[in-house]
């Protein structure tokens, strides 16, 4: 298995411009997770999906949008990106909800300049 | 105050000693806790979760919960240079799905 995988690893873009984070697992979990790192802080819920078909906001997702249409696959749009959505995004899956152990991709670093 | 709070670090301990790294949080109504390490410029990996009151072992590692005193905490006995890394404390949110994390500690052992 190759557990979750995200692209790209890295990225740099230019105010206003517009991406989308890509994200898959392949373990068959019905729980999916976006979060962003920023230096020296804990992990920050931006958006989170139960199923296909049904996603939800977390704690900080203005300036970003989901979209969950298969049970393996949960990209992150960046719409009219800001110098404050630099960060590093991590995607992650469960099999049950929040309370059981998160498995997660290796990041994906973003710059807006 | 925050909803899960850790002392930043850095935490220097000597290899084979215990380290120990503790975490707070204000939810009374949560229910699970993790502890996850993270090496520098790589995603977080789940050491140990502890749901109930008490002491749970696994290897060199311990989590310990009071939900009394609303505090969790990791003990890692006979350090080792490789355990090195910032550990997060991520607590769920009453019965919600989502996990609140902390900032995590840094955790330097030295040879």
């Amino acid at each position: 298995n190759a557990g979750v995988t995200q692209t790209p690893k890295f990225r740099i873009l230019k105010i206003g411009q517009s991406m989308t984070l890509q994200c898959a697992q392949d373990m068959n979990h019905n729980y999916m997770y976006w979060y962003r790192q920023d230096p020296g802080m804990g992990l920050k819920l931006i958006y989170y999906s139960v199923g296909a078909g049904i996603t939800d906001k977390g704690e900080v997702p203005n300036g970003y949008n989901v979209s969950r249409s298969t049970t393996e696959d949960f990209p992150l749009r960046l719409e009219l990106a800001a110098p404050s959505q630099t960060s590093v995004y991590f995607c992650a899956s469960s099999y049950y909800a929040g309370n059981y152990e998160q498995y997660f991709g290796p990041g994906t670093r973003l710059t807006v300049t | 105050q925050k909803e899960v709070e850790q002392n930043s670090g850095p935490l220097s301990v000597p290899e084979g000693a215990i380290a120990s790294l503790n975490c707070t949080y204000s939810d009374r109504g949560s229910q699970s806790f993790f502890w996850y390490r993270q090496y520098s410029g790589k995603s977080p990996e789940l050491i140990m979760f502890i749901y109930s009151n008490g002491d749970k072992e696994d290897g060199r590692f311990t989590a310990q919960l009071n939900k009394a005193s609303q505090y969790v905490s990791l003990l890692i006995r006979d350090s080792q240079p490789s355990d090195s890394a910032t550990y997060l404390c991520a607590v769920n949110k009453g019965s919600n799905y989502q996990l609140i994390w902390g900032a995590g500690t840094k955790l330097i052992i030295k040879p």
